[in-house]
């Protein structure tokens, strides 16, 4: 079984439009975090929430967590072609934090 | 500047010669850890540290070494490469000893190739 599976695995929109994508897990959790990478460079840190939250926000991004479905979303809103990256999430569960395959957004001008 | 680099971020090399790939960190982070990025696999960990001269196995161990000498460096020695550790590698720490409280810091990665 598998942490932190995202979905979709790509997704493509224009500059503007909004973007979500689905992280579902399959045990109790400590908290999720969301990271950014940029075709082949580090993973930059985005938001964590944790057990006991249900949405947090910074800036243009918007994180939900839905603890009793196991899942939780990322938001993008008004992108922009710099947003174009990879973004993964990771399981904080016991003493592990496993990240998922990521979801590959391209934003178009 | 808060960072966490690595050295070098382009390595080819053969089988069985010996590698080591630096990582150090200026965060004064108790916790680090090695990553490695496969397409379709997502990151994968290698090898943890929770503090100075401690170290544990992540997921996927075998071929790898580290150590911990000081709080800011956290090597990944390569002692026997083989081309299944083709991969992208990244370093990456944490504040405090609980790493699934805390955000992780990653290193730019190293990009290595073994023939």
């Amino acid at each position: 079984s598998q942490q932190g599976e995202e979905d979709p695995q790509a997704l493509s929109i224009q500059e503007g439009e909004n973007a979500t994508m689905n992280c579902s897990y399959k045990t109790s959790i400590n908290n999720l975090q969301w990271y950014r990478q940029n075709s082949g460079r580090g993973l930059v840190h985005l938001i964590l929430i944790r057990s006991n939250e249900r949405e947090k926000h910074s800036g243009r991004l918007r994180v939900t967590l839905d603890t009793s479905k196991k899942s939780s979303s990322l938001l993008i809103t008004a992108s922009r072609a710099a947003d174009t990256a990879s973004y993964f999430c990771a399981v904080a569960a016991g003493n592990k934090l496993t990240f998922g395959g990521g979801t590959r957004v391209l934003v178009k001008p | 500047e808060a960072q966490v680099t690595q050295n070098p971020r382009y390595l080819i090399t053969v089988t069985g010669k010996k590698l080591t790939v630096t990582c150090s960190q200026n965060m004064n982070h108790e916790y680090m850890s090695w990553y490695r990025q496969d397409p379709g696999l997502g990151l994968r960990q290698i090898y943890y540290s929770m503090n100075v001269e401690v170290t544990d196995k992540g997921d996927v161990p075998e071929g790898y070494k580290v150590s911990r000498k000081e709080k800011r460096n956290f090597p990944l020695i390569l002692e026997s490469p083989s081309p299944n550790q083709t991969s992208l590698y990244f370093c990456a720490s944490s504040p405090t000893q609980a790493q699934f409280t805390d955000t992780q810091y990653f290193g730019p990665g190293t990009r290595l190739t073994v023939l």
